[in-house]
C-alpha cells in the first residue's frame, strides 16, 4: 500500500496569495495525479506526472501547474488564489509492472478555502 | 455520454443485507476496473480492483465484471453501518494510458 502525504490538511487564504500544495510519497512510483473535488460531486483529473520532468494537464482546465523535479514529489502551485479555487485537492500514486494498471493510491487531501 | 455511469443513488440498505452497485463504461477496450470507498470529507480508498470476466471476492466484497455487456458491480454482503458511505467505480480506458475515468459514485447508506 503507498504512504502517501499531503499538506497542509486545510488552508484558509485571502485573495491574491500564491499557493502551494505539498504531496510526496514513499513508495517509489513513477505514476502521481493531482484531482479536485467539490464536497458531493465527482473527481476531476487537472493534472498527472509519468515520472520525473513529465507533467501533463488532465481532463479539468486548471489555473494551477504542478513540477515533478524528484519521483517522491509533486506539489501543486496556485499563482494568485481566487474565490473559485475553494475546493478539495486530492493527489496520488500508481506504479506500474506487468501489463495492467495499477490501482492509484490517495493521500488525504487539502481542504482549501480562498477567501 | 459519460465515460463511466454509476446510478447516484441513495442506496439504502437494512444491516445484515447484500447492497449491489452497478456501473457501466462506455470504452469497449477498457482494461481495468476498480472501486473505491469514500467517507464524507475523506479521500477515497480501494476496495477491489478486478481485470479479468467473472467474480472476484475479497471477504465481504464481491467485484463483477462483464466486459461483454460493459459493466462492472459490486456486490457487499452482510452490510454494516460503516459501510456508509459513496462508492466510486473507476475505469482505465486504454492500457496505455494510465489515467483513470471515474464515475460520479453510488451513496450506500446502512440502516441499523
Amino acid at each position: 500500500e503507498a504512504d502517501i502525504y499531503q499538506t497542509p490538511r486545510y488552508l484558509v487564504i485571502g485573495t491574491g496569495k500564491k499557493i502551494t500544495l505539498e504531496c510526496s510519497q514513499t513508495m517509489g512510483h513513477d505514476k502521481m495525479y493531482w484531482y479536485q473535488q467539490d464536497p458531493g460531486m465527482e473527481l476531476h483529473l487537472i493534472h498527472y506526472s509519468y515520472g520525473v520532468n513529465s507533467t501533463e494537464k488532465g481532463d479539468l482546465s486548471s489555473e494551477s501547474t504542478v513540477s515533478r523535479i524528484r519521483t517522491e514529489h509533486f506539489p501543486l502551485t496556485l499563482e494568485s488564489a481566487r474565490p473559485s479555487h475553494t475546493s478539495q485537492y486530492l493527489c496520488a500514486s500508481s506504479e506500474s509492472w506487468g501489463t495492467s494498471n495499477q490501482p492509484q493510491h490517495f493521500g488525504d487531501g487539502t481542504r482549501l478555502s480562498i477567501l | 455520454q459519460k465515460e463511466v455511469e454509476q446510478n447516484s443513488g441513495p442506496l439504502s440498505v437494512p444491516e445484515g443485507a447484500i447492497a449491489s452497485l452497478n456501473c457501466t463504461y462506455s470504452d469497449r477496450g477498457s482494461q481495468s476496473f476498480f472501486w473505491y470507498r469514500q467517507y464524507s470529507g475523506k479521500s477515497p480508498e480501494l476496495i477491489m480492483f478486478i481485470y479479468s470476466n467473472g467474480d472476484k471476492e475479497d471477504g465481504r466484497f464481491t467485484a463483477q465484471l462483464n466486459k461483454a455487456s460493459q459493466y462492472v458491480s459490486l456486490l457487499i454482503r452482510d452490510s454494516q453501518p460503516s459501510d456508509s458511505a459513496t462508492y466510486l467505480c473507476a475505469v482505465n480506458p486504454r492500457n496505455d494510458d494510465y489515467k483513470l475515468s471515474f464515475g460520479a459514485g453510488t451513496t450506500v447508506t446502512v440502516r441499523a
